[in-house]
């Protein structure tokens, strides 16, 4: 059972546009939502991450968008650069059962084109 | 301060053979967590470490086992290898067991 879906699979973006990967959770429990940022050979790189309480988080170029109700959550990156071109992962973790793990959506490739 | 390191970079094992991943922590982080990375694939948890006990386990079998050292610094064994267990291995170390959690650059397994 994935409890993370992760949309698109892949990503072709114009330099200067606008990046969106849009993530979905099932577990309710789930109170932290992290972006993770990898290159090839290297282990993801914490990008951005948000909480439940709110519904909106930046930094810099890179902003989540957060629906509790709907319980979605969407990574945009503004002005999108080809040093942007990695793979991007969702996800999402709950400390009820005494330890925290994260759960991973599948990813999504980003490719921003010159 | 350095950050999360991992040892070896690559390994090629046979089927059968057994295998050790090291890891180290951040400096001042109590907890190590460990994911399995399939090609193509978001990474799995395999099991936490906090203050040396295991804190907890996803769905892997026990032939995936591991340490933490007094010092943090953490081991991944791996048992009886399957063809399956060819993946990148991450270590994430963290602050304290609901931290963010750091990831290293991983270790590459390739089982033969």
């Amino acid at each position: 059972q994935q409890q993370v879906k992760q949309s698109p699979q892949s990503l072709i973006v114009q330099k200067g546009g606008i990046s969106i990967i849009n993530c979905a959770y099932e577990n309710t429990a789930f109170d932290y939502f992290p972006w993770y940022q990898q290159f090839p050979g290297k282990g993801p790189a914490l990008l951005i991450a948000i909480r439940p309480d709110v519904s909106e988080k930046k930094e810099g170029r890179f902003t989540i968008s957060f629906n509790k109700s709907a319980k979605q959550f969407s990574l945009h990156i503004m002005d999108s650069q080809p040093g942007d071109s990695a793979t991007y992962f969702c996800a999402a973790s709950s400390g009820e059962s005494g330890y925290s793990t994260l759960t991973f959506g599948k990813g999504t490739m980003l490719l921003v084109s010159p | 301060e350095t950050g999360v390191t991992q040892s070896p970079t690559h390994l090629i094992k046979t089927r059968g053979q057994q295998v050790t991943l090291r890891c180290s922590s951040q400096s001042g982080h109590n907890t190590v967590s460990w994911y399995q990375q399939a090609l193509g694939q978001g990474p799995q948890f395999i099991f936490q470490y906090y203050r040396e006990e295991e804190n907890g386990r996803g769905n892997f079998p026990p032939r995936f086992s591991g340490l933490q050292f007094p010092n943090y610094s953490s081991e991944l064994n791996v048992n009886a290898l399957e063809l399956d267990d060819s993946a990148l291995y991450l270590c994430a170390s963290s602050l304290e067991r609901w931290e963010t959690q750091y990831f290293g650059p991983g270790t590459r397994l390739l089982v033969l």
